[in-house]
């Protein structure tokens, strides 16, 4: 069964701490990917990888960094936690585009930040 | 980059069918995902279309015409386990050449009895 792990649940820190997300995938998947959710506003991409130490911005890159050192790893960073990230973030993998599968996504369970 | 439009919210009677709408503006389409999201759970694949026309899976259908830009879903036999969000997704081609699915907003399905 495949599967894809984030590393809490739910996390509450403090303005101004630097605060890692970790997602790790089973499936061998090049891409990965993060996301934050928000009532109103949908999944909105922040960065994503389709290899090993290489990123792409998404959407809304600011206020993030990522890693990606190892296949199945992919870390979010928030170096300077501020409240408008309170948000719920989802990590992602699939298969790369013209791999010849439908490419889905697979999710993790999504950690829920609240930033005080 | 694309534009994404789906309705914020639906409701339905257990057994009825249901089409939720998908339309949505791309510079280089490159296949069309529904995914289903429970509350306080993650999204899971549900379908996918890359060519014109409808794809069945037992209770649930995803139609898409490319040059109107439009796809449904379509929820046949409603279960009150369908209350959900289903989020449509629209893989597009970036700046920097990448294709990467981009999402709606989602729409929120409530099934009443």
């Amino acid at each position: 069964d495949v599967k894809v792990t984030q590393s809490s649940r739910y996390l509450v820190k403090r303005t101004g701490e630097k605060v890692f997300l970790e997602c790790v995938q089973d499936m061998d998947h090049e891409n990965m990917f993060w996301y934050r959710q928000d009532p109103g506003l949908g999944l909105r991409l922040i960065y994503f990888s389709y290899d090993v130490k290489m990123k792409e911005k998404g959407d809304i890159p600011e206020g993030y960094s990522v890693s990606r050192e190892k296949k199945e790893r992919f870390s979010l960073i928030l170096e300077s936690a501020s409240t408008n990230q309170t948000s719920m973030y989802l990590c992602a993998s699939s298969t790369p585009e013209g791999s010849g599968s439908k490419n889905e996504q697979f999710f993790g369970p999504g950690t829920r930040l609240t930033v005080l | 980059g694309q534009n994404i439009d789906q309705p914020t919210e639906m409701t339905a009677t257990e057994g009825a069918i249901v089409q939720i709408n998908c339309t949505y503006q791309t510079s280089g389409f490159n296949g069309l995902f529904w995914y289903q999201q429970h509350a306080g759970e993650a999204p899971t694949f549900l379908s996918y279309n890359v060519l014109d026309g409808l794809e069945e899976k037992g209770r649930f259908s995803s139609f898409l015409s490319r040059s109107k830009g439009y796809s449904y879903l379509l929820l046949k036999e409603l279960q009150m386990k369908d209350s959900a969000s289903y989020l449509c997704a629209v893989r597009d081609i970036l700046p920097g050449g990448s294709y990467i699915p981009t999402f709606g907003r989602g729409t929120s399905l409530i099934v009443h009895p």
